[in-house]
């Protein structure tokens, strides 16, 4: 099946800090979503994105479809923006099943 | 987009009892995602419903362990049987959006599952 890879696995950053999260897939895709993991588990769409770039307030991602990756830009972070930051693809013939990457554990101190 | 609910939202459970996971969503769906997110770790697809068929289990998962039903398109129930502590987890159910959401995934709030 489908391989998706994140990084970096770990990421600390001072509130205002830029940061810049990658997702590696192994194959064509129908579908990528960017979601973050609250403290409570609850999963948040951020982003619908099987190629091209979309921006959201303080966020942004772009995916390059042809060569199989895709960024999560996150500017000015803030202490809210702490908790697991996943990547998940619908490979070419999954008909809506997801395969998620590892996740981005992402602590923003004050 | 979707409104999805899920009951219960926690439990602590006995080794070898059985727990049923309920999934409301807002809206009719053709299919419904079940997935499994142990501690520490990423979300991993348990099986799809359909309603009017059998559910489609995922490699390493199987109906005796994690029986599904699908009454209606907008309801479901994931049973984890015969529990023991390796069975402690989130579990999570989506769906697929609808309208301009459709191809999106929208997941529920989870069940967080203890097994002691």
């Amino acid at each position: 099946g489908i391989q998706v890879e994140q990084s970096p696995p770990d990421l600390i950053l001072q509130e205002g800090a830029n940061s810049t999260l990658r997702c590696n897939f192994s194959d064509s895709v129908n579908n990528l979503q960017w979601f973050h993991q609250n403290p409570w588990g609850q999963l948040i769409n951020l982003f619908y994105i099987p190629s091209g770039t979309k921006q959201n307030g303080r966020l942004s991602a772009t995916t390059v479809a042809t060569e199989r990756y895709s960024l999560l830009y996150i500017s000015s972070s803030q202490t809210t923006d702490s908790g697991v930051y996943f990547c998940a693809v619908e490979g070419g013939t999954s008909y809506g099943k997801l395969t998620f990457g590892q996740g981005t554990i992402l602590t923003v101190h004050p | 987009s979707a409104v999805i609910s899920q009951k219960p939202s926690r439990d602590i459970c006995q080794r070898g009892t059985s727990l049923t996971i309920q999934c409301q969503v807002d809206s009719q769906v053709t299919m419904m995602f079940w997935y499994r997110q142990q501690p520490g770790q990423s979300l991993t697809l348990i099986a799809t419903a359909n309603q009017g068929s059998e559910a489609t289990y995922e490699s390493g998962f199987v109906i005796d362990k994690f029986p599904i039903s699908r009454p209606n398109l907008t309801f479901s129930t994931l049973t984890v049987s015969n529990m023991s502590p390796e069975d402690s987890s989130i579990y999570l159910c989506s769906v697929e959006g609808t309208g301009p959401s459709y191809n999106e995934q929208f997941f529920g709030p989870g069940t967080r599952l203890t097994v002691l």
